[in-house]
């Protein structure tokens, strides 16, 4: 069975300290891992994926085999970070299964 | 380039009456995927089509059914509504991702089960 598991729905953290949203993940085979990001009023959209290993909007995202996990991370949160971000993982069909969400707020 | 559209936004509906929403693809691709979305259990797969065939599906009653057409076009369908069903249903398209593409999203249509 494919199972995402976000385990904080929400996070506040203030504007310039580092955040960490966590993304555990179970699959028997080899996943591709994503993160999603819903901004307020705005359609759900790619941030970033595992294979790409890049860093997008300061934010990036490693894939840890042995830990199961892809937690994502900002050295410098900013205002513009505040959104819904969701952890998806695509195992051998065309079904992404998407964790439950963090909600991130970051406070001036 | 036009993204996923999906219509209606937004829907009233009554128990035990049935719904049918839209969703049209960006040009090109042929793999559309619909997900539930509701606070409690975030987004819920609940089926994908490629040309006209359905190849994947979740755990959702019966009463959740949908189809592509020949220009990828897709509806789903909901018969005899609960309130349960009360969600914002998402469509996604992309070229396939297995092939390593990725899928945008559709604004959604915002269902409400009175």
């Amino acid at each position: 069975a494919q199972r995402v598991t976000q385990p904080e729905k929400l996070l506040s953290v203030f504007k310039g300290a580092p955040v960490e949203l966590k993304c555990n993940y179970s699959y028997s085979g080899s996943p591709e891992l994503f993160w999603y990001v819903q901004y307020s009023r705005q359609r759900l959209q790619l941030l970033l994926r595992h294979i790409s290993r890049e860093s997008i909007k300061g934010f990036t995202a490693d894939l840890n085999k042995g830990e199961t996990s892809f937690h994502l991370k900002k050295p410098f949160a900013q205002e513009e970070d505040s959104a819904m971000y969701y952890c998806a993982l695509l195992g051998g069909s065309e079904k992404l299964v998407f964790g439950k969400g963090t909600k991130l707020t970051v406070n001036p | 380039k036009a993204g996923v559209t999906q219509t209606p936004r937004y829907l009233i509906k009554t128990r035990g009456q049935q719904v049918t929403l839209s969703c049209s693809p960006i040009s090109g691709h042929r793999s559309v995927s619909w997900y539930q979305q509701t606070p409690g259990q975030g987004l819920q797969f609940l089926f994908e089509y490629f040309s006209e065939t359905q190849r994947n599906k979740g755990n959702f009653p019966g009463r959740f059914s949908g189809r592509q057409f020949s220009n990828s076009r897709s509806e789903m369908n909901v018969s005899t509504l609960e309130l349960g069903d009360s969600a914002l249903y998402l469509c996604a398209s992309s070229f396939g991702l297995q092939q390593g593409t990725e899928a945008f999203f559709g604004q959604g249509t915002r269902l409400t089960v009175v």
